[in-house]
């Protein structure tokens, strides 16, 4: 079966401008997480949807936002763009719930800002 | 807030060889889950083995097992008969359990090179 499915694989884009990236969970995965992963701070949760719901947030500015649809795939959208946004963006799902038996990620979408 | 260490930037071994790797973590709950995360280059992250924190038995996956110590918060990755297709990064990573907040907290990685 398909894994974790995030699109694009790579984006450049400009200081100031918005951008969307996708996720598409495993069929029927209900809960989706996002993590940013960068050289100087590491894995750092995002947000977390379940049921299209977010469940909770992370420590990041209101720039950053996302939403999941009735079909479970979600999308994460940061406005306003700053160079430090660069960063590889990952997406996760899990079967249950709760992610307590490991999430299966994606191969997320590496973003450059310039 | 639940930090996670991960001591060792980069390790290398042999192939065949067994490597350890090392993980810490600090928490004040006594219900949590704890995992060790792959990534190679192909950067997606891959679930190498999970470990429930009220069970003492130590779990197993093949070559890949751990050693968890609850009461000194540690939780170390044994790679048995290392194979160049181990070469990774190797994340440890914690999440509570009954919080509401499923979230993974990850320690900064060790990269670990097979070498032929």
């Amino acid at each position: 079966k398909a894994g974790v499915t995030q699109t694009p694989r790579y984006l450049i884009k400009t200081r100031g401008q918005q951008v969307t990236l996708s996720c598409s969970p495993i069929s029927g995965h209900r809960s989706v997480s996002w993590y940013q992963q960068t050289p100087g701070q590491g894995l750092q949760f995002l947000f977390e949807y379940f049921s299209e719901t977010q469940r909770n947030k992370g420590n990041f500015p209101g720039r950053f936002s996302g939403r999941q649809f009735s079909n479970s795939r979600s999308e994460m959208n940061v406005s306003t763009l700053e160079l430090g946004d660069s960063a590889l963006y990952l997406c996760a799902s899990s079967l249950e719930e709760k992610g307590w038996y490991g999430y299966t990620f994606g191969s997320g979408t590496r973003l450059t800002v310039v | 807030a639940q930090t996670v260490t991960q001591s060792q930037p980069e390790m290398s071994v042999q192939e065949a060889e067994t490597v350890t790797l090392s993980c810490t973590y600090d928490t004040s709950e006594n219900n949590y889950y704890l995992f060790w995360y792959k990534q190679p280059p192909s950067r997606q992250m891959i679930l190498v083995i999970r470990q429930e924190a009220y069970k003492q038995q130590n779990a197993t996956e093949n070559r890949f097992s751990v050693n968890f110590q609850k009461a000194a918060k540690s939780f170390s990755l044994k790679i048995s008969d290392s194979q160049l297709g181990d070469t990774a990064m190797y994340f440890c990573a914690f999440m509570k359990q009954y919080s509401g907040s499923e979230k993974l907290v990850f320690g900064k990685g060790t990269k670990l090179t097979v070498n032929p």
